[in-house]
């Protein structure tokens, strides 16, 4: 099951630059799209989500962005900071039924101070 | 903020005994899920329930698992006859059904060892 894929498996970005992390799909039916956050030894975070209408979402530092011809959305953090340092999931979701989510396989993000 | 809480964070049973996984929801949320994640591997749906039935279930949640809401608060998974290959981190997560763009949260997840 490879419906949701993050390419990228670790990612270090120097604190204050900007971190992009990229999620591809390959079901079309999807149309709900989520970013979370996870630190060793807790559940994932609800960071920020795009709905398929929109192509861009901002809140704060994060940034969604949603290319539906290309399947493609990413996230982008600026300014990064050390405490950004997690592991980032990809989910994505059909608004029908109940919603159940489509991960990808998550992507370590090193802030360096 | 209120959270999904599970219990118990770790779980450790022997090959072939039954587990009980907890989880407490968010208390205004009337969608509930069950996730698992093997070490190494995405997370993965098992199970979802509304209205005190299930709504979706994957391919892994066959005849083994079954879910319950025994009270107005506890969400459970249960694993019969546990097998080596169950050994993963279980995610509980909840969601409110009011707005259809709504993200689902989850708890901390209960360790489930195998041995």
């Amino acid at each position: 099951d490879q419906q949701v894929k993050q390419n990228s498996p670790s990612l270090s970005v120097q604190e204050g630059r900007i971190s992009i992390l990229n999620c591809d799909y390959t079901n079309s039916m999807f149309d709900y799209f989520l970013w979370y956050k996870k630190y060793p030894a807790e559940g994932p975070t609800f960071l920020i989500s795009i709905s398929s209408i929109k192509d861009k979402n901002e809140d704060g530092r994060f940034t969604v962005f949603l290319n539906k011809s290309a399947k493609h959305l990413s996230l982008h953090i600026v300014p990064s900071q050390p405490g950004d340092s997690a592991v980032y999931f990809c989910a994505a979701s059909a608004q029908t039924g109940a919603n159940n989510l489509f991960f990808g396989t998550g992507t370590r993000l090193t802030v360096i101070p | 903020e209120p959270e999904v809480t599970q219990t118990p964070s770790h779980q450790v049973t022997q090959m072939g005994q039954e587990v009980i996984l907890r989880c407490v929801p968010i208390s205004n949320h009337l969608y509930f899920y069950w996730y698992r994640q093997i070490l190494g591997q995405k997370v993965e749906f098992l199970v979802s329930f509304y209205n005190n039935e299930i709504s979706e279930k994957s391919e892994i949640f066959d005849d083994q698992f079954s879910v319950e809401r025994p009270d107005g608060s506890n969400f459970t998974l249960k694993i019969r006859s546990t097998k080596l290959e169950d050994s993963a981190m279980y995610f509980c997560a909840s969601r409110q059904a009011r707005n259809i763009n709504q993200p689902q949260h989850f708890g901390d997840g209960t360790r489930l060892s195998i041995l």
